[in-house]
């Protein structure tokens, strides 16, 4: 049973429109991850959070951006969401360390018309 | 930097098969290593992981991987497949730089025949 939650499960918006992914964990993890996937394909690091007031941008740019006010919630916002970001959007979160593996939400699957 | 290369994008089994899914990684020191499931439209569920404690690694559901450091590999394996197998499996290996990033393979998608 996934005790890290995201919000919404699915989500159509039109272009231009902001939106705000909610992910939560309750499992006290310091470390929080977004990635991005497309369809049959690998994920990406888009940003990353070490604790909190601790953000970074991952391995892929992207126009979104993240906020780590408290240990359990790590929201990503599009300020304006284009056609080019509809994709599968997961949350994921780890203790520190690194043989600690990495828990993951159910994802957020965005599509922007 | 750290890669992870999955040998195949696809496999295809009959059920009560064995299922092999191929893992190379390059890595100058010993990583720690992980494998993940994910079903359709599910995130990512570990399978299991290598932490240097044993080469021969099992997990849940039947897998088991073996780490073989001379040829920097971390195959998936189960003796017999099973119709609920069919997904997405991700080879994964923790980043020599920064330990808690951890760096993704492609994905292999297992296809299981009845």
């Amino acid at each position: 049973e996934a005790d890290i939650y995201q919000t919404p499960r699915y989500l159509v918006i039109g272009t231009g429109k902001k939106i705000t992914l909610e992910c939560s964990q309750t499992m006290g993890h310091d470390k929080m991850y977004w990635y991005q996937q497309d369809p049959g394909m690998e994920l990406h690091l888009i940003h990353y959070s070490y604790g909190v007031n601790s953000t970074e941008k991952g391995d892929l740019s992207s126009e979104s951006t993240v906020s780590r006010i408290r240990t359990e919630h790590f929201p990503l916002t599009l300020e304006s969401a284009r056609p080019s970001h509809t994709s599968q959007y997961l949350c994921a979160s780890k203790w520190d360390g690194e043989d600690s593996p990495l828990h993951f939400g159910n994802g957020t699957r965005l599509t922007v018309t | 930097a750290q890669s992870v290369t999955q040998l195949d994008s696809h496999v295809s089994v009959s059920e009560g098969t064995p299922v092999l899914l191929r893992c190379n990684y390059s890595s100058s020191y010993s990583p720690s290593l992980f494998w993940y499931v994910q079903h359709p439209n599910k995130g990512l569920q570990l399978l299991l992981k290598y932490t240097s404690a044993a080469t021969l690694v099992k997990g849940i559901n039947g897998f088991e991987a073996e780490f073989k450091k001379s040829e920097t590999s971390f195959h998936l394996t189960k003796p017999s497949a099973h119709m609920s197998d069919a997904a997405e499996y991700f080879c994964v290996v923790s980043d020599q730089s920064d330990g808690n990033k951890l760096v993704f393979g492609a994905g292999t998608i297992l296809r299981v025949k009845s």
